[in-house]
């Protein structure tokens, strides 16, 4: 399994982007990689997903370098509300059942007025 | 919206306590899954299921079991609880079989669990 670290924390201000990168130094040819929020009393939700080069859908973007040992989720003009925790999660489709996936530790993201 | 309801937000048990925490999704999914949440150790993976009666340990089985006897519902047992098993639990579903990470992982509220 690919195991995943990330920065614990992170503080910004209202408007700024915020980038949060993931190293998933061996990552296997077939994973994918996929980021989820997370909020205060909820489960986390999904973000984005991305295999290479770059995603980008409404809510955010991800950067994902040739070598795709790192991921970077992209938050633009990040407010108040985008204050959460953020996973990114790595993994495959393997030919069994097995587990094939492991979600990253965490980055807490605080925005401030 | 797909739905994944946990039965309960909050259970206090004591010690010894069998423990029954119950998860239902409305989506027809094939996956479901059990998770622990706690202060600096992320999600980690306690149990899942791709279909109805299959289980799979995850990353820390131990102490827990899991049932799956209709495709909507997947329970999560502790058999004696412990104090080191007071925690977040999450469940969560996902589509399609086999594609556990690509699929996109729908959550729960979660159900905090003391056990005292």
């Amino acid at each position: 399994l690919a195991k995943t670290t990330q920065p614990i924390s992170m503080d910004s201000y209202e408007g700024q982007e915020v980038n949060i990168t993931c190293s998933h130094n061996n990552i296997a040819t077939n994973d994918y990689i996929t980021w989820y929020q997370q909020f205060p009393s909820q489960g986390p939700r999904f973000i984005i997903q991305g295999y290479k080069t770059k995603v980008t859908n409404e809510v955010a973007s991800l950067f994902i370098p040739a070598d795709r040992k790192s991921s970077t989720l992209s938050l633009p003009r990040v407010s108040l509300s985008d204050t959460a925790v953020y996973y990114c999660l790595v993994g495959d489709t393997p030919d069994n059942y097995g587990q094939n996936f492991v979600f990253g530790p965490g980055t807490r993201l605080s925005v401030l007025p | 919206d797909v739905k994944v309801t946990q039965s309960s937000r909050y259970l206090v048990k004591r010690t010894g306590e069998k423990v029954f925490l119950e998860c239902v999704q409305d989506m027809d999914h094939e996956n479901m899954f059990w998770y622990r949440q706690d202060p600096g150790l992320g999600l980690r993976l306690i149990y899942f299921s791709y279909d109805v009666k299959m289980k799979e340990k995850g990353d820390i089985p131990e102490g827990y079991s899991v049932s799956r006897e209709k495709k909507e519902r997947f329970s999560l047992i502790l058999e004696s609880a412990s104090t080191n098993q007071t925690s977040m639990y999450l469940c969560a579903s996902s589509s399609s079989g086999r594609k556990l990470a690509k699929n996109i992982q729908y959550f729960g509220a979660g159900t905090r669990l003391s056990v005292l």
